[in-house]
């Protein structure tokens, strides 16, 4: 079955204290993102990884870094997280199609909800 | 600037009705439109996908059309269900196929249906 994993689900924390959000594919898919989701703001791309080791910023990257060592790992780190990163996370894996074409298929994961006190 | 707008923003419905849910898009150029349903804390889910050629998609009780000249896209959902309640979130693409991801997301439309 095609899956996106994310853990934790849930985070609370505080301020300043790093953490590692973890997102897991097993679709061998080259390109994966990271989003957040904010009410009345929908879904903005944070970083996303073409394949191993090329990642690049999305909309809003600013706090947020990641790697991409293998292939279907791909975490979002928050080196000193602040209060206004507390949001949903979602990572997804995307295939897309040929050159050119405008097929696409993107897997979410289920989420992760943080806040940061 | 890409932008996805829409309509309404929440709308609430009896069970067993009908309902229509609007997108709006001003993203050139374009290359697919696509809706997804994302229930209350879970991931979107595809519904439908639909290119330039295309003017309607269904899937069961979905059906999503394409006006490609005036830029606007429906979600109709037919003899609604309880577990229709969710976000309905519409997401537009440009051709890129790579790079940042060239998809512009609406904020989606927060249906509730009531027995």
């Amino acid at each position: 079955e095609a899956q996106v994993t994310q853990n934790p689900r849930y985070l609370i924390t505080v301020t300043g204290k790093k953490l590692t959000v973890t997102c897991s594919q097993n679709m061998n898919h080259e390109y994966m993102s990271w989003y957040r989701q904010d009410p009345g703001l929908g879904l903005r791309q944070i970083y996303y990884s073409m394949n191993v080791e090329v990642t690049d910023k999305g909309d809003v990257p600013e706090g947020y870094k990641v790697s991409r060592k293998e292939k279907r790992n791909f975490p979002l780190i928050l080196e000193s997280p602040s209060p206004n990163q507390t949001s949903l996370y979602f990572c997804a894996s995307t295939r897309w199609g040929a050159q050119g074409s405008s097929s696409y298929e993107q897997y979410f994961g289920p989420g992760t909800r943080l806040t940061v006190t | 600037k890409n932008q996805v707008e829409q309509s309404p923003q929440s709308l609430i419905i009896l069970e067993g009705k009908n309902c229509t849910l609007q997108c709006n898009y001003t993203v050139s150029p374009f290359s697919n439109l696509r809706w997804y349903k994302q229930d209350t804390g879970r991931g979107p889910v595809s519904l439908t996908i639909m290119t330039f050629s295309e003017n309607t998609k269904s899937n069961g009780r979905y059906t999503a059309t394409l006006d490609a000249d005036t830029k606007q896209s429906s979600l109709h959902i037919t003899a609604s269900q309880l577990s229709d309640s969710a976000s309905y979130i519409c997401v537009v693409s440009v051709p890129s196929g790579g790079g940042a991801d060239g998809l512009t997301f609406g904020k989606g439309t927060h249906l509730i249906i009531q027995p």
